[in-house]
């Protein structure tokens, strides 16, 4: 699906806060999601991984969570630190084993 | 491991003339290399999939004579941005992925382009 966006939204927290993110995906035949942080002037950095025969994936401080009945994913974040302020993107991958990225959030700390 | 490199990172180019971009995989050998666009404020957009000794394949409203792309090595992917106008200033992004892997791509730092 498209993701295009003039106006990226915004997730404003306080410092030691939990943060989640949200993005609904569009192909249901995606089977494989991904999220990405990327810094200002910076390319994508890989997060955290999960794939569609999951629901539920944690990493260190992160956990990913998928809904496939109303294609929806999210991200968490445990005990938000300033250096997580990014803009934040999940992609899916669908059969052709291609991208396709979602339209951001940026979240910010506040310390 | 896996990292991937672009330059260069940041380029100003007068209206006409072509800019290269190339992404290079540094620690592993990569068929398969794309590249997307990004414009301020917005999400990464795809623009072609670079395969290893054969043609490129773009998305749809890409222009493949306007937008070279060469992948001539197992390390290495070339964009080149040819007759560049003020309307191609954008946040080019390269990603790689290593062969024999379907899913992982590793993404590179990005070359920002601006056209006067």
């Amino acid at each position: 699906g498209e993701s295009v966006g003039l106006h990226l939204p915004t997730l404003s927290v306080q410092e030691g806060d939990n943060s989640i993110i949200n993005c609904a995906y569009s192909n249901s035949a995606s089977d494989y999601f991904i999220w990405y942080k990327q810094e200002s002037g910076k390319g994508p950095q890989f997060i955290i991984d999960i794939r569609s025969n999951m629901d539920k994936r944690q990493g260190q401080r992160v956990t990913v969570l998928l809904n496939k009945t109303v294609k929806h994913l999210s991200l968490q974040i445990a005990a938000t630190q300033p250096g997580d302020s990014a803009v934040y993107f999940c992609a899916e991958i669908t059969g052709r084993r291609a991208l396709t990225f979602g339209s951001g959030t940026r979240l910010q700390v506040q310390p | 491991g896996a990292v991937v490199s672009q330059h260069p990172s940041w380029v100003i180019c007068k209206s006409g003339t072509s800019v290269k971009i190339e992404c290079r995989s540094l620690d592993f050998q990569a068929t398969t290399m794309f590249w997307y666009r990004q414009f301020p404020k917005q999400s990464l957009m795809l623009m072609a999939t670079s395969n290893e000794g054969s043609k490129a394949t773009y998305e749809q409203g890409v222009e493949k004579d306007k937008f070279l792309i060469n992948h001539a090595s197992l390390t290495l992917s070339t964009l080149t941005v040819t007759s560049a106008h003020p309307e191609d200033s954008s946040f080019y992004i390269c990603s790689a992925r290593a062969t024999g892997n379907q899913e992982t791509q590793y993404f590179g730092p990005g070359t920002r382009l601006l056209v006067l």
